[in-house]
């Protein structure tokens, strides 16, 4: 059974420019949650997607955007990139409500 | 006060022993708990969850929740060096606006398991 597929998985980006990242989830899963990971904040909650929905969405700037396709499948983007916005960006799915996560890989993003 | 504490540790067992983690949370109304598994370089792995006072366990992992107290714990017995790693509490806050599957994630302890 395939995991949670993100892509890519290391991206370097210059302040001003934007990105997409993508996430595939577990098939049949139809929550996806999008996670910033950094040594100083630790795990944040970004947003939840549940069938092309967004449920939940934490307190990030609307910089931050995602969104989920009818297949599940979900991409967030970054707009006006930072240098406080590299991190380790994780995507996680889950097949309903209170299951807990199965997490990617991640996408490392570098900013300069 | 943070959401979701831990000790950040490093806690440091011999293997063989039971190592503990612990974590306290702040919001009463929270219905989900989880730790996590978090190896250097890799992304979390869901080790236990837990949703109702007491213990559950699974192999060498027990969870104990103790809402009254608002506090999770785990307990890894036999611990082996290759249980080194940093376990992150992670817990479902109430949210009135509906179902949810968010995380709030404490920072974590990084336990070590000495050969």
């Amino acid at each position: 059974k395939a995991g949670v597929t993100q892509t890519p998985r290391y991206l370097i980006k210059t302040r001003g420019q934007q990105v997409t990242l993508s996430c595939s989830p577990i098939s049949g899963h139809r929550s996806v949650s999008w996670y910033q990971q950094t040594p100083g904040q630790g795990l944040q909650f970004l947003f939840e997607y549940f069938s092309e929905t967004q449920r939940n969405k934490g307190n990030f700037p609307g910089r931050f955007s995602g969104r989920q396709f009818s297949n599940s499948r979900s991409e967030m983007n970054v707009s006006t990139l930072e240098l406080g916005d590299s991190a380790l960006y994780l995507c996680a799915s889950s097949p309903g409500t209170g299951n807990g996560y199965t997490f990617g890989s991640g996408t490392r993003l570098t900013v300069v | 006060q943070k959401e979701v504490e831990q000790n950040s540790g490093p806690l440091s067992v011999p293997e063989g022993a039971i190592a503990s983690l612990n974590c306290t949370y702040s919001d009463r109304g929270s219905q989900s708990f989880f730790w996590y598994r978090q190896y250097s370089g890799k992304s979390p792995e869901l080790i236990m969850s837990i949703y109702s006072n007491g213990d559950k366990e699974d192999g060498r992992f027990t969870a104990q929740l103790n809402k009254a107290s608002q506090y999770v714990s785990l307990l890894i017995r036999d611990s082996q060096p290759s249980d080194s790693a940093t376990y992150l509490c992670a817990v479902t806050p109430l949210w009135r606006g509906g179902a949810t599957n968010k995380l709030i994630f404490g920072t974590g302890t990084l336990l070590a398991v000495q050969p």
